[in-house]
C-alpha cells in the first residue's frame, strides 16, 4: 500500500525556517517524480513544484522558488521541503504528493502549518 | 500562469441526482486536466487524469469530458460518499494551477 506521510509542521515565526519531511513506502520512491501542495486555510490549492525523481532537477511556483526548496533522499525514501523567510501567507496544510499517471496519483494526510508571533 | 475557474462553488444536490461541475482555463491546456476529490477528513484523492481518463478505484459514475479551455466532471448518480470538494488541475504549462474547488453538499 503507498504510504506518504508528512512531519515537520508546526508554529513557526515570521521570518523563520522549517523544513518538512515525507516519508513514502509502498512502492519504489526513486521511479517517481514527487511534488509539494499547499491548501491555504481558505481552501486555495497551490502547487510549490515538483522534484525529478533522481533529483537532479527542480521546478517551482515562480512566486516561491526564492524561498522553498525541494530536495530528495531516495535511500530514506524521503522527500523534503525548505522553507525559509516564511510569511503569515505561507501558512497552510502541506501535502506531499506522487506524480503517477499523468497526476498526482497519491497525497499524504498533509501537515499543517502556522506563521505567526 | 493559467487561471483556472471551477463554477459553481458551491452545489447542493440529491441522492442519486446527476450533478456536472465545470472547470475554464484562462487559455487552451490541450487536454491537460486532472480532478481531485476531497474528503471533509482532508484525504485526497485522484479522480480523472487527462479529461477524461479514471484513475485506477474510481466508479463509473464518474466522468470528464472537454477540450480547448472548457472541461467538466459528471457523477451520474450521487451516493453519500461523493458528497466532497473537487478541483480541477492543468498540467498544459508550468506553474502548474488548480481551481477554486466546488463543494457538492446534501440538499
Amino acid at each position: 500500500e503507498v504510504q506518504l506521510v508528512e512531519s515537520g509542521g508546526g508554529l513557526v515565526q515570521p521570518g523563520a525556517s522549517l523544513k518538512l519531511s515525507c516519508v513514502a513506502s509502498g512502492f519504489t520512491f526513486s521511479d517517481y517524480w514527487m511534488s509539494w501542495v499547499r491548501q491555504t486555510p481558505g481552501k486555495t490549492m497551490e502547487w510549490i513544484g515538483d522534484i525529478k525523481y533522481d533529483g537532479s532537477y527542480t521546478n517551482y511556483a515562480p512566486s516561491l522558488k526564492n524561498r522553498f526548496t525541494i530536495s530528495r533522499d531516495n535511500a530514506k525514501s524521503t522527500l523534503y521541503l525548505q522553507m525559509s523567510n516564511v510569511r503569515s501567507e505561507d501558512t497552510a496544510t502541506y501535502y506531499c504528493t506522487r506524480w503517477g499517471l499523468g497526476a498526482l496519483d497519491y497525497w499524504g494526510q498533509g501537515v499543517m502549518v502556522t506563521v505567526s508571533s | 500562469d493559467i487561471q483556472m475557474t471551477q463554477s459553481p462553488s458551491s452545489l447542493p444536490a440529491s441522492l442519486g441526482e446527476r450533478v456536472t461541475i465545470s472547470c475554464r482555463a484562462s487559455q487552451g491546456i490541450s487536454n491537460n486536466l486532472n480532478w481531485y476529490q476531497q474528503k471533509p477528513d482532508g484525504t485526497i484523492k485522484p479522480l480523472i487524469y487527462y479529461t477524461s481518463n479514471l484513475q485506477s478505484g474510481v466508479p463509473s459514475r464518474f466522468s470528464g469530458s472537454g477540450s480547448g479551455t472548457d472541461y467538466s466532471l459528471t457523477i451520474s448518480s450521487l451516493e453519500p460518499e461523493d458528497f466532497a470538494m473537487y478541483y480541477c488541475q492543468q498540467d498544459a504549462s508550468f506553474p502548474r494551477t488548480f481551481g477554486g474547488g466546488t463543494k457538492l453538499e446534501l440538499k
